[in-house]
């Protein structure tokens, strides 16, 4: 089937705005994750929701940053009063829980312009 | 501070040779370990996984193997081919459907 989509592909905005970035995880899949990969660095984690709850957010660099997942499937990652800083690639991940060795599968990412 | 650390940060291999590609973490809680590999402009793409019960694990030409008194695990690709050029990041995670933790990756060459 589908694999993890992410929209937009691209997000430019001005230092100050509001942002939205969409995911859509593989369909059945229960857990999913929010990642975000500055240049040279791995995949650095940010939150993940097991169904409609966040299981985890520790990764949330500060209140700026939220996410949803009002139904338990598709999410939304919002960033308030964008700083130069958050400029990044953010991935989304999903998964089925309970199953594997703990395999994530990714989305192509969001890449995130503030200027 | 790093948990997973690769610290070759490029990797040249001739085309038909094994690729080694080697990872340390610092976490003993660590109880699953992955690698991605991931290309230009994509999501990373899983490859393989092991846990921590087990010392190996191979699917087709990779091959992960695990050394937790060194703390210490590698990815093995045999034969390379041209297609594996790419960035490879090691990963580990505390329990199985936990957040995972990266490394800063590795990138490897295959060359003709």
């Amino acid at each position: 089937g589908a694999g993890v989509s992410q929209t937009p592909s691209n997000k430019v905005t001005e230092k100050g705005k509001y942002v939205e970035l969409r995911c859509d995880p593989i369909s059945g899949h229960t857990a999913l994750y929010w990642y975000r990969q500055s240049l040279g660095q791995g995949p650095e984690f940010l939150i993940y929701f097991q169904g409609t709850g966040a299981a985890d957010d520790s990764g949330l660099p500060n209140d700026r940053f939220f996410a949803v997942r009002p139904e338990g499937s598709v999410s939304t990652l919002k960033i308030q009063r964008t700083e130069r800083g958050d400029s990044a690639v953010y991935l989304c991940a999903s998964s089925f829980f309970g199953r594997g060795l703990g395999e994530q599968f990714f989305g192509p990412g969001t890449r995130l312009t503030v200027l | 501070d790093q948990q997973v650390k690769q610290n070759s940060p490029s990797l040249s291999v001739q085309e038909g040779r094994i690729s080694i590609l080697n990872c340390d973490y610092t976490n003993s809680m660590f109880d699953y370990f992955l690698w991605y590999k991931k290309y230009p402009a994509e999501g990373p793409t899983f490859l393989i996984s092991i846990s921590s019960i087990k010392d190996k694990n191979e699917d087709g030409r990779f091959t992960v193997f695990l050394n937790k008194s060194a703390k210490h695990l590698s990815l093995h690709i045999v034969p390379s081919q041209p297609g594996d050029s790419a960035v490879y990041f090691c990963a580990a995670s505390p329990n199985r459907d936990d957040k995972i933790i990266f490394g800063k990756g590795t990138r490897l060459h295959i060359l003709p």
